[in-house]
């Protein structure tokens, strides 16, 4: 099984930050990886598929990059409906999440 | 509009078993793969399984072979999930999902609550 570890776990930050978010895979997965935006009683809503494809529809604030093992999300500025849980996904081998990062308003 | 809607969710005992379906509308059902995703109150998201768009392949999580059944009918635009020797670790709305390329999840229905208690 390939584990996806994301860091950090949680993280604090104000509206117009730059926030980045990591995800690392237990062996490489090449580009497999998506982003996935969940907010409370909400089903998860994809963000980026394919390491750094943006879905259509998503704001542009959002961009992914990364292959191999090591992979990040990046806001460029935060938004007050940013404020959520991100986790990553790999679909190179079946499929994997993370633990999940919670975006909190500091 | 692409609609994904679970059903099927409720209370059973532990070693109980229950069936899950998902409707979909608005997209050709059957060009798709379809997925299950859970997730326990307070936790992340785990996967659960897939199955192709002919029911060619099905993949299931390691954990859970052996005890859940995934399955589709073209015919009637459903997924399903046949649950078995339900164990209190199983509690979790349950959400189906379908699948690109069998890559990511483009779109999720909203879940259906199973919880497992005596």
């Amino acid at each position: 099984d390939i584990q996806m570890t994301q860091s950090p776990s949680s993280l604090s930050a104000s509206v117009g930050d730059r926030v980045t978010i990591t995800c690392r895979a237990s062996q490489s997965i090449s580009i497999y990886l998506n982003w996935y935006q969940q907010k409370p009683g909400q089903a998860p809503n994809l963000l980026i598929f394919a390491a750094s494809n943006l879905q259509s529809g998503v704001p542009s604030r959002f961009s992914g990059s990364g292959s191999g093992t090591d992979f990040t999300l990046t806001i460029s500025s935060l938004q007050p409906e940013d404020f959520a849980t991100y986790y990553c996904q790999q679909s190179y081998l079946t499929w994997t999440f993370g633990q999940g990062t919670k975006v909190e308003i500091k | 509009e692409v609609q994904l809607v679970e059903s099927g969710g409720g209370l059973v005992k532990p070693g109980g078993s229950l069936r899950l379906s998902c409707a979909a509308s608005g997209f050709t059902f059957r060009r798709y793969t379809m997925n299950w995703v859970r997730q326990a109150p307070g936790k992340g998201l785990e996967w659960v399984s897939s199955i192709s768009h002919s029911s060619s392949y099905i993949y299931i999580a390691d954990s859970l072979r052996g005890r859940f059944t995934i399955s589709r009918d073209n015919a009637d635009n459903s997924l399903h999930l046949q649950m078995s020797s339900l164990r209190a670790e199983d509690t979790a709305v349950y959400y189906c999902a379908r699948g690109r390329y069998e890559n990511y999840f483009d779109y999720w229905g909203q879940g259906t609550l199973v919880t497992v208690s005596s």
